[in-house]
């Protein structure tokens, strides 16, 4: 599939505790832009990395931080984490890093208990 | 601010029947826009560009400047056509904020038999 994949595809966890998140691009794309969607707040921008390098923030938490390696995989690290942060996560990638078709991943739905 | 705002949370219609999806935006010059849809299970996917004009599985949107509105509209509804809509848009190339898109609460259409 050279699609956009995201690991894993559900997380149940506790408050406190921190996950990670795995994204990885389609192929020959080098942006990475990480999305949340809740129901109460929908689709939100969380950050974008383009080649490696952070290149805009969105409403992303001083808990969440992510970054992106150098074979382009992107992940998305979220500690300390509360109930309200349960949400799906979505994934995007592109060739550019702006003006150009983004690209979506499945998801990680992630449940904090 | 850059908004975009979705009126309608629900909209059902019947086969057949004319179906538009309402899109109003806030932003203070020209951004590209877009229509995204999510079928059952399936991941966010464009559906089209205002940029491209082009007309997808019989869908197209008009953008009005004036009314800053990016209506979706399809003259005859099929069953196959429910899904979640969201409409977005993105700060135009080489603006502040241009990597990421800005979205709709979206809208859950239903197509009747």
């Amino acid at each position: 599939d050279s699609g956009v994949t995201q690991t894993p595809k559900h997380l149940i966890t506790a408050t406190g505790q921190r996950v990670t998140l795995r994204c990885s691009p389609r192929s020959g794309d080098l942006s990475v832009y990480w999305y949340q969607q809740s129901l109460d707040q929908g689709l939100q921008f969380l950050i974008h990395y383009y080649n490696g390098e952070e290149r805009a923030k969105g409403n992303i938490l001083e808990r969440f931080s992510a970054q992106q390696f150098p074979d382009l995989h992107s992940e998305l690290n979220l500690s300390s984490l509360e109930l309200g942060d349960s949400a799906l996560y979505f994934c995007a990638s592109s060739f550019a890093p702006w003006g150009e078709t983004q690209y979506f991943g499945p998801g990680t739905r992630l449940l904090v208990l | 601010a850059q908004r975009v705002t979705q009126p309608e949370k629900l909209l059902s219609v019947f086969k057949g029947a004319p179906v538009e999806l309402k899109c109003n935006y806030s932003y203070s010059g020209s951004p590209e826009l877009f229509w995204y849809v999510q079928y059952s299970r399936q991941r966010l996917q464009l559906l089209l560009r205002h940029i491209s004009r082009e007309s997808i599985k019989g869908f197209t949107a008009d953008l009005n400047k004036g009314e800053t509105s990016f209506h979706l509209k399809k003259p005859f509804a099929q069953e196959e056509d429910s899904a979640m809509y969201y409409c977005a848009l993105s700060p135009p190339w080489g603006a502040q904020g241009a990597q990421k898109l800005v979205f709709g609460q979206g809208t859950r259409l239903t197509i009747n038999p």
